[in-house]
């Protein structure tokens, strides 16, 4: 119950195209969902959070969208970048606790 | 501010070898947290701490110590290192109640 379960594994788009990285997570009481950017050789850094209490988040170009029902969360990248090329993680955690992560997705974007 | 540091970068042991991983935050956060992170198999939460003299069980916590004698320093500790803690290790740290953490630049160990 504890899991945040993350997909694709991999992702490969053309430039100005939209990845979408889905997530879903089981426990209820979690009430962060945030989302980090790793770079290669890098830690991993906070892109966008979102909380439940609203189903969309917006940050320049990137977008979380938030499912409560459904338990799920996706990141859409608008018009990517090659420098969007990176390792993305989603997250949840409930107040006070944890964070725990998903697998991560590698995303490549082709210039 | 320097964030959170981590000391050394890399490192290689020999099986059966100890040592210790050092993470600093200058911060002032209550929570810090331990992660490692392998190739497909994400960040795994190795052990954390909500504070100086209280520490807790992550995921992975077989083979590793930590201590928190301090708010700044959370420091892991491998007794006896195997080949299969070869890993990229990450210390992070936040406030307590709020979610965005701030990670460390890494450590990257190899145990032969």
């Amino acid at each position: 119950q504890q899991q945040v379960k993350q997909s694709p594994q991999s992702l490969i788009v053309q430039k100005g195209g939209i990845p979408i990285i889905n997530c879903a997570y089981e426990n209820t009481a979690f009430d962060y969902f945030p989302w980090y950017q790793q770079f290669p050789g890098k830690g991993p850094a906070l892109l966008i959070a979102i909380r439940p209490d609203v189903s969309e988040k917006k940050e320049g170009r990137f977008t979380i969208s938030f499912n409560k029902s459904a338990k799920q969360f996706s990141l859409h990248i608008m018009d990517s970048q090659p420098g969007d090329s990176a390792t993305y993680f989603c997250a949840a955690s409930a107040r006070h606790d944890k964070i725990i992560f998903g697998k991560g997705t590698r995303l490549h974007i082709l210039p | 501010n320097a964030g959170v540091t981590q000391t050394p970068k890399f490192q290689v042991l020999k099986t059966g070898q100890s040592m210790t991983l050092q993470c600093a935050q200058d911060m002032n956060h209550e929570y810090m947290s331990w992660y490692r992170q392998d190739p497909g198999m994400g960040l795994r939460l190795i052990h954390y701490s909500v504070g100086a003299g209280i520490t807790d069980q992550g995921e992975v916590p077989n083979g590793y110590n930590v201590s928190r004698s301090t708010t700044e320093d959370f420091p892991l500790r491998l007794l006896s290192a195997a080949p299969s803690q070869t890993s990229v290790y990450f210390c992070a740290s936040r406030l307590l109640g709020q979610g965005e953490q701030y990670f460390g630049p890494g450590t990257r160990l190899t145990v032969t």
